[in-house]
């Protein structure tokens, strides 16, 4: 059975610190890894998305890793601000192809100080 | 292009009532899936429907319905409504088939809360 877990579950940073956040999967035949923000009491945002022969990809000040090998994903946020203050998730499909429901992590909720 | 919208935002509801959640998906989106999320955790799958039938479904109860129309707007729909059912309930398209590359997009909920 699929698990999905992050660390921490939550982390403060002071203004323009770079920051790493951790997403870890038990079964590593995934099809995709999607990334999200979830701002208070709000729907979730698709921040990226990582297909399976990915290694990596970027967006802006976010960069986003998988490694399958290892069950583990990174979402590295630059030059952080206090607009980046929400809480992130990320989310692997059961089984393969794209017709898995997601299993999502319970997230990391990220403070930004000014 | 228009994202995934639902109604209603919130909504307040006691103890045996039943309640119906809508959705549009996004525009060219023929997927929709649903999801709960309650306070503190992630989102857990409820079901899913493509081509106006039910292909997947979460270890949800069978009070928890929905339905899938042809223009690919969707419906979820909770009967005898109980306390543990207070969650945000989360609405997400995309598009199945050739265009399909497995990303998710999600609505801004409908808050439920069960008194």
């Amino acid at each position: 059975k699929q698990e999905v877990t992050q660390i921490p579950a939550a982390l403060s940073v002071p203004e323009g610190e770079n920051l790493v956040l951790n997403c870890s999967f038990t079964d590593s035949a995934i099809y995709n890894l999607q990334w999200f923000r979830q701002d208070p009491g709000k729907g979730l945002t698709s921040l990226l998305l990582i297909q399976s022969s990915q290694r990596e990809q970027t967006s802006g000040r976010l960069n986003a890793s998988l490694d399958k090998s290892s069950g583990r994903s990174t979402l590295y946020i630059a030059a952080s601000q206090p607009g980046d203050s929400a809480t992130y998730l990320c989310a692997v499909p059961v089984g393969w192809g794209s017709q898995g429901n997601l299993i999502f992590g319970k997230g990391t909720k990220l403070s930004v100080k000014p | 292009e228009t994202g995934v919208t639902q109604s209603p935002t919130h909504l307040i509801k006691t103890r045996g009532q039943q309640v119906t959640l809508r959705c549009s998906s996004q525009s060219g989106h023929n997927t929709v899936s649903w999801y709960q999320q309650a306070l503190g955790q992630g989102p857990q799958f409820i079901f899913q429907y493509y081509r106006e039938e039910e292909n997947g479904r979460g270890n949800f109860p069978p009070r928890f319905s929905g339905l899938q129309f042809p223009n690919y707007s969707s419906e979820l729909n909770v009967n005898a409504l109980e306390l543990d059912d207070s969650a945000l309930y989360l609405c997400a398209s995309k598009s199945s088939g050739g265009r399909d590359t497995g990303e998710l997009f999600f609505g801004e909920g409908s808050r439920l809360t069960v008194l």
